[in-house]
């Protein structure tokens, strides 16, 4: 298995703010890093695939970079609505995918 | 447009058998390219990928969980069903199924709203 680390685990912070969170890959993973955002009783949502591409409806206030096995999410500017729980997962390995911790982003 | 959505039982005893169905539409499971898959989450705790299953047949399970899993398609209905054999309490989740796009990146874009089940005596 890839085992993935994600950090922080919790973050407090203000709308306006700027966040950045991380996650490592055990081994290199190239650019197979995806992130999600989910909110309480909801599925996941995409926000980036590809370590960097943003998707499609998603606000450009979210950036995602990094490659081999250190990958950041960046928020630019915190919105209320970004209050949330994001993950990240590595889909470099053809035989079983792996999410890291989740990081619980809460309003200060 | 792509939707999922997963069905069956919400209480399940220890030691039986679990068996969800991802019933879906806007797309079709065969060839290249696409696949569905399963994931779990515990509740309060993060997200664990279960297993999926491509167009082509290609079947892919996490290794922790392999021995009691198995994923099957239904093209023809359009629908991907997992079993869990031996189910316990830690087992208890919310249970999604998600489209992975394949083409070039790998990721799950559409997901299922997620069904929560229960294993309890």
């Amino acid at each position: 298995d890839i085992q993935m680390t994600q950090s922080p685990s919790s973050l407090s912070a203000s709308v306006g703010d700027r966040v950045t969170i991380t996650c490592r890959a055990g081994q290199d993973i190239r650019t197979y890093l995806n992130w999600y955002q989910q909110k309480p009783g909801k599925a996941p949502k995409v926000l980036i695939y590809g370590a960097s591409n943003l998707q499609n409806g998603v606000p450009s206030r979210f950036t995602g970079s990094g490659s081999g096995t250190d990958f950041t999410l960046t928020i630019s500017s915190l919105q209320p609505e970004d209050f949330a729980t994001y993950y990240c997962l590595q889909t470099a390995s053809a035989v079983a995918y792996s999410f890291g911790q989740g990081t619980k982003l809460e309003i200060k | 447009q792509i939707t999922l959505k997963e069905s069956g039982p919400t209480l399940v005893r220890p030691t039986e058998t679990l068996t969800l169905t991802c019933t879906f539409s806007g797309f079709s499971l065969s060839g290249r390219g696409v696949a569905v898959g399963w994931i779990r989450q515990p509740p309060g705790k993060a997200l664990e990928w279960l297993a999926h299953v491509y167009g082509h047949d290609n079947k892919f399970y996490t290794p922790s969980l392999r021995s009691r899993l198995t994923i099957m398609k239904d093209t023809s209905k359009n629908q991907v069903v997992l079993t869990m054999t031996g189910v316990d309490p830690v087992d208890t989740a919310t249970y999604y199924c998600g489209h992975l796009d394949s083409t070039k990146w790998y990721y799950y874009d559409f997901w299922g709203p997620g069904i929560l089940v229960t294993v309890s005596s």
